[in-house]
């Protein structure tokens, strides 16, 4: 079975813009979850999606977003980037929760 | 809310030597699992082992075991025979009923040869 991909792999942006990454599950995995690792902060939950619908969410502000759609690959949007946004995206995938989450690679993302 | 508790920043190994990183966590929950994550400089979080709070049996994956201790809620990963490929970050975590991973702060293991 191929593993958890995210895409981009990196992303360099300026303060004010928006970006988008993306993810796709493990094949009949239904959950995707993502996170963000910063240095300071370790990695923290941003938000779970189970068919398509926001199961959980974690303490960010609402210019993180995100959505999942019918074949269970996700995205996430950040708005107006700040440059503590600077952070490695990592997204999990699981059959359903909870249960054991398979990381994909990260997007590493920069905000100058 | 749950918390996890990884208290060593580092930790230092020989090759072929038994190293044994250590974890609390808290929580009210009583039905919940537990997990060792690997973070090598790649940064390709790799799932190490796993625990079911209600099974008693400790897990074991080839060179790596857990002591799940639920009263005292601990949880350490024992590494055996260390290899030079051991060597780098691992996160202890906790997820219960809402899905939600909770992780230690890690620790960054490295392997003398």
């Amino acid at each position: 079975k191929a593993g958890v991909t995210q895409t981009p792999r990196y992303l360099i942006k300026t303060r004010g813009q928006q970006v988008t990454l993306s993810c796709s599950p493990i094949s009949g995995h239904r959950s995707v979850s993502w996170y963000q690792q910063t240095p300071g902060q370790g990695l923290q939950f941003l938000f779970e999606y189970f068919s398509e619908t926001q199961r959980n969410k974690g303490n960010f502000p609402g210019r993180f977003s995100g959505r999942q759609f019918s074949n269970s690959r996700s995205e996430m949007n950040v708005s107006t980037l700040e440059l503590g946004d600077s952070a490695l995206y990592l997204c999990a995938s699981s059959r359903q929760g909870p249960d054991t989450q398979y990381f994909g690679p990260g997007t590493r993302l920069t905000v100058l | 809310a749950q918390t996890v508790t990884q208290s060593q920043p580092e930790m230092s190994v020989q090759e072929a030597e038994t190293v044994t990183l250590s974890c609390t966590y808290d929580t009210s929950e009583s039905d919940y699992y537990l997990f060792w994550y690997k973070q090598p400089p790649s940064r390709q979080m790799i799932l190490v082992i796993r625990q079911e709070a209600y099974k008693q049996q400790n897990a074991t994956e080839n060179r790596f075991s857990v002591n799940f201790q639920k009263a005292a809620k601990s949880f350490s990963l024992k590494i055996s025979d260390s290899q030079l490929g051991d060597a780098a970050m691992y996160f202890c975590a906790f997820t219960g009923a809402n899905s939600k991973l909770t992780f230690g702060k890690g620790i960054t293991l490295s392997v003398r040869p």
